[in-house]
């Protein structure tokens, strides 16, 4: 079966530091991956994207994410935290000819200052 | 602005009565999806359709329904609701793959917070 998997539940970094949110997906063809943000009481904010091309994507809010076929990841960073960070991410996928969009479990982010 | 609006933020039912959750979209997308969000779990799929009268099955698609009987609203329907069925329901709209949509998200409306009692 198609899936992404977020093997972290909870991830707490001090303000300043590097993050890293793991994301693995289990496509058999080019996956197009995305990365979301849900701030508390917010809906779903699209953070980067990846379908093709250069495989080091750019996003919004100092975010990006490297997709790396030979490990089946798509890990999201962000070289330095702040606190307004503090939120729960997602990562999600979908099969290059399918339009069924799927959900990891999702990776609450805790910022200490 | 894009735009996918939820009818309720917020919804009190009790347990057997039928409850609607209604998702309008303003973006001319050809699909749309309800998904249920619960702490631990992520978002899952309950429903998706990708045209109008076209729906396919998510992963949890047990004790719901939906239709599509127009390309901008999609409904979501609990047809006797449970106390498993509390939740947040989160309804999202996106191109087709098939209008060049391969690359583009879904958008997402704020969620619907139901409570069964």
């Amino acid at each position: 079966a198609q899936s992404v998997t977020q093997p972290d539940i909870h991830i707490t970094v001090s303000e300043g530091a590097s993050l890293e949110l793991r994301c693995n997906y289990s496509y058999g063809a080019t996956p197009y991956l995305f990365w979301y943000v849900q701030s508390p009481g917010q809906g779903l904010q699209l953070l980067l994207k990846y379908f093709s091309g250069d495989t080091l994507v750019q996003g919004i809010k100092g975010f990006e994410a490297e997709f790396k076929r030979s490990q089946s990841s798509f890990n999201l960073r962000k070289p330095s935290v702040h606190w307004s960070d503090a939120a729960e991410y997602f990562c999600a996928g979908r099969r290059e000819y399918g339009n069924k969009l799927v959900f990891g479990a999702g990776t609450i982010l805790r910022v200490k200052s | 602005d894009v735009k996918v609006t939820q009818s309720s933020r917020y919804l009190v039912k009790r347990t057997g009565e039928k409850v609607f959750l209604e998702c309008v979209q303003d973006m001319d997308h050809e699909n749309m999806f309800w998904y249920r969000q619960d702490p631990g779990l992520g978002l899952r799929l309950i429903y998706f359709s990708y045209d109008v009268k076209m729906k396919e099955k998510g992963d949890i698609p047990e004790g719901y329904s939906v239709s599509r009987e127009k390309k901008e609203r999609f409904s979501l329907i609990l047809e006797s609701a449970s106390t498993n069925q509390t939740s947040m329901y989160l309804c999202a709209s996106s191109l087709t793959i098939y209008r060049g949509g391969s690359g583009t998200e879904a958008f997402f409306g704020q969620g619907t917070r139901l409570t069964v009692v």
